[in-house]
């Protein structure tokens, strides 16, 4: 099974504070995606990265950044949360290879009130 | 650029029946990869099956089967004997190249009816 992991697995927050969702993956994948799913289930990527110091914005106008300083770890950052950013995040990876599956991680659900 | 199409926002299943999700998928590639996603509710988004595009086998995991028709840029799942299990929502992928993101259709909620 795939060993990639998301904390927190909920988080309720207020309106304009800063928050960190946290994805770390231990199987030396390159390549590490940030999706979010909307109450429809649609999955939107938001952000992804192609390896170290790699990241690059994805289809869905986002508020938030994201970091890869190290190959396991690609965390995201709501410099201000807001109530439109209540979601479901998914985190996933891959290696490089043409037919290389996602694999993802359990999700955060975010609520900001 | 490519797109993926699932039909059927949601479906339902007698249990130890069979039932079969669509997708439809457009690219100008001929070389590419095509799977189906399972997400059960409040749990993690797993693998169900993968099919490259120059195979033409369709490929099959246990009780789940694709029918990978390229010419007509479809391909479907099947799910024999049906499980309560199965119940979640079941999502179509394409990808060419391990350097771009895979593209996900909406996804299909599967019911499994005891």
């Amino acid at each position: 099974e795939a060993d990639i992991y998301q904390t927190p697995r909920y988080l309720v927050i207020g309106t304009g504070k800063k928050i960190t969702l946290e994805c770390s993956q231990t199987m030396g994948h390159d390549k590490m995606y940030w999706y979010q799913q909307d109450p429809g289930m649609e999955l939107h990527l938001i952000h992804y990265s192609y390896g170290v110091n790699s990241t690059e914005k994805g289809d869905l106008s986002s508020e938030s950044t994201v970091s890869r300083i190290r190959t396991e770890h690609f965390p995201l950052t709501l410099e201000s949360a807001r109530p439109s950013h209540t979601s479901q995040y998914l985190c996933a990876s891959r290696i490089g290879t043409d037919n290389s599956p996602l694999h993802f991680g359990n999700g955060t659900r975010l609520t900001v009130t | 650029a490519q797109t993926v199409t699932q039909s059927q926002p949601e479906m339902s299943v007698q249990e130890a029946e069979t039932v079969t999700l669509s997708c439809t998928y457009d690219t100008s590639e001929s070389d590419y990869y095509l799977f189906w996603y399972k997400q059960p509710p409040s749990r993690q988004m797993i693998l169900v099956i993968r099919q490259e595009a120059y195979k033409q086998q369709n490929a099959t995991e246990n009780r789940f089967s694709v029918n990978f028709q390229k010419a007509a840029k479809s391909f479907s799942l099947k799910i024999s004997d049906s499980q309560l299990g199965d119940a979640a929502m079941y999502f179509c992928a394409y990808g060419y190249s391990g350097n771009t993101p895979l593209v996900f259709g909406k996804g299909t909620r599967l019911s499994v009816i005891a």
